[in-house]
């Protein structure tokens, strides 16, 4: 079985602009959730999507937004970026997206702004 | 490989020895806890896990132990290899379905 695949990996971008992030979760697998991971604040909770709905949120600005598709793929997205967005984004997928189900995350997109 | 953090705890291990991670929760109500080994360029990988009604949980070369009075859970690993060089994470959770992350130690095992 496949495992979670995000793209790009790698990702880098100016103050100002928008990006936006893409997961595809372990098939058979309805819940996403996305992570910010930095040395300064570790991993954090950006949001989670369940059948095409955000059911839980972080507590990071609305500059950061993201969806669920029918597939179960997500993408997030940050506009106006800012120097403190650099990081490594982390999804994870699991069946229910209860965190007593156990969560696979992909490898990340290092995303890295100037 | 990716860069996990720069300042992050680390303890250092002689190949063969045993290795403790320890790691301070932060909310008394959470119920259940969870160990992530996170190597470079990958994303976390699920350890083992613990609900608070336990104390103790073993897996294959790894326990787990839960000190609720203290907030306190710990990862110890058995025969620390090199390939169990990384950084390890621990997680709890408190009835949100959101994770919470501790901050890491990285570990690194020389021989």
């Amino acid at each position: 079985k496949a495992g979670v695949t995000q793209t790009p990996r790698y990702l880098i971008k100016t103050r100002g602009q928008q990006v936006t992030l893409s997961c595809s979760p372990i098939s058979g697998h309805r819940s996403v959730s996305w992570y910010q991971q930095t040395p300064g604040q570790g991993l954090q909770f950006l949001f989670e999507y369940f059948s095409e709905t955000q059911r839980n949120k972080g507590n990071f600005p609305g500059r950061f937004s993201g969806r669920q598709f029918s597939n179960s793929r997500s993408e997030m997205n940050v506009s106006t970026l800012e120097l403190g967005d650099s990081a490594l984004y982390l999804c994870a997928s699991s069946r229910t997206g209860s965190a007593y189900n156990e969560q696979f995350f992909g490898p990340g997109t290092r995303l890295t702004v100037l | 490989g990716e860069s996990v953090g720069l300042h992050l705890p680390t303890l250092s291990v002689q190949e063969g020895d045993n290795s403790i991670i320890n790691c301070a929760y932060s909310n008394s109500a959470s119920d259940y806890f969870i160990w992530y080994k996170q190597e470079s360029g990958k994303g976390p990988q699920f350890i083992i896990d613990i609900r608070s009604n336990m104390d103790k949980r073993q897996g294959q070369r790894v326990t787990v132990l839960l000190n609720k009075t203290v907030k306190h859970l710990s990862l110890q690993i058995a025969a620390t290899q090199p390939g169990d060089s990384a950084v390890y994470f621990c997680a709890e959770n408190y009835n949100t379905d959101k994770l919470i992350f501790g901050t890491g130690t990285r570990l690194q095992v020389f021989p």
